[in-house]
């Protein structure tokens, strides 16, 4: 069935670190791709999303290109801050096998920490 | 623009009572709202795809009878717990696809959590 697996953490890095979240997916067709960002006790916020093949979103200094000859959207930043600690989902929308459309698939997340 | 807005927040109730939890999308019209469950340090489970004007889709494994969705206007959608037990602690959230704009982006509320004691 269609699936999304991304990185396991927890992933604790130094501020100004070079950050990458590795996410593959499994699914039929064309899917669009996100990356969600969740603070602690909040909910999700977009963080960016591609909707076809060799998009590259980008946002607040993330980016995550959509690969589909190796079926990733990997999340990378160049230098991260204190204040991107969150968990991070990467996710999928697409037809599945269930029948109903648009729905989204969230991988497990990833707990992001970065120290002063 | 594009916020969803959730209520409460937070609630604490006691086991057997039941507890509505509303979703609303401020600034747009949303034919469909989903309503997920996050529990800690895990990702979100969708329960249920909850259509204006129709009977949600319930996710398998999911009761419906004990999860009421309601979705009465393009602006409000609603999931009661009813007869709540300290296993239906979790955190709930609800997104909201727009109308108008992309088919494929969600907007996800603050989520709600709740407490059952």
């Amino acid at each position: 069935g269609n699936s999304v697996t991304q990185m396991e953490g927890p992933v604790t890095l130094s501020e100004e670190a070079f950050l990458t979240i590795n996410c593959t997916y499994t699914a039929t067709g064309y899917p669009s791709l996100f990356w969600y960002v969740q603070y602690p006790g909040e909910g999700l916020q977009l963080l960016l999303k591609a909707t076809k093949a060799d998009d590259k979103g980008s946002n607040k200094g993330f980016e995550a290109t959509y690969r589909k000859e190796t079926t990733s959207f990997h999340l990378e930043k160049g230098s991260v801050q204190v204040s991107d600690s969150a968990v991070y989902f990467c996710a999928y929308s697409g037809y599945n096998s269930g029948g109903s459309n648009y729905k989204l698939t969230f991988g497990k997340g990833t707990l992001l920490t970065v120290n002063p | 623009g594009a916020v969803v807005s959730q209520h409460p927040s937070w609630v604490i109730c006691k086991s057997g009572t039941s507890v509505k939890i509303e979703c609303r999308s401020l600034d747009f019209q949303a034919t469909t709202m989903f309503w997920y469950r996050q529990f800690p340090k895990q990702s979100l489970m969708l329960m249920a795809t909850s259509n204006e004007g129709s009977k949600a889709t319930y996710e398998q494994g999911v009761e419906k009878d004990k999860f009421l969705i309601n979705h009465a206007s393009l602006t409000l959608s609603t999931l009661t717990v009813t007869s709540a037990h300290p296993e239906d602690s979790s955190f709930y959230i609800c997104s909201a696809r727009d109308l108008a704009g992309n088919s494929y982006e969600q907007y996800f509320g603050p989520g709600t959590r709740l407490t059952v004691t």
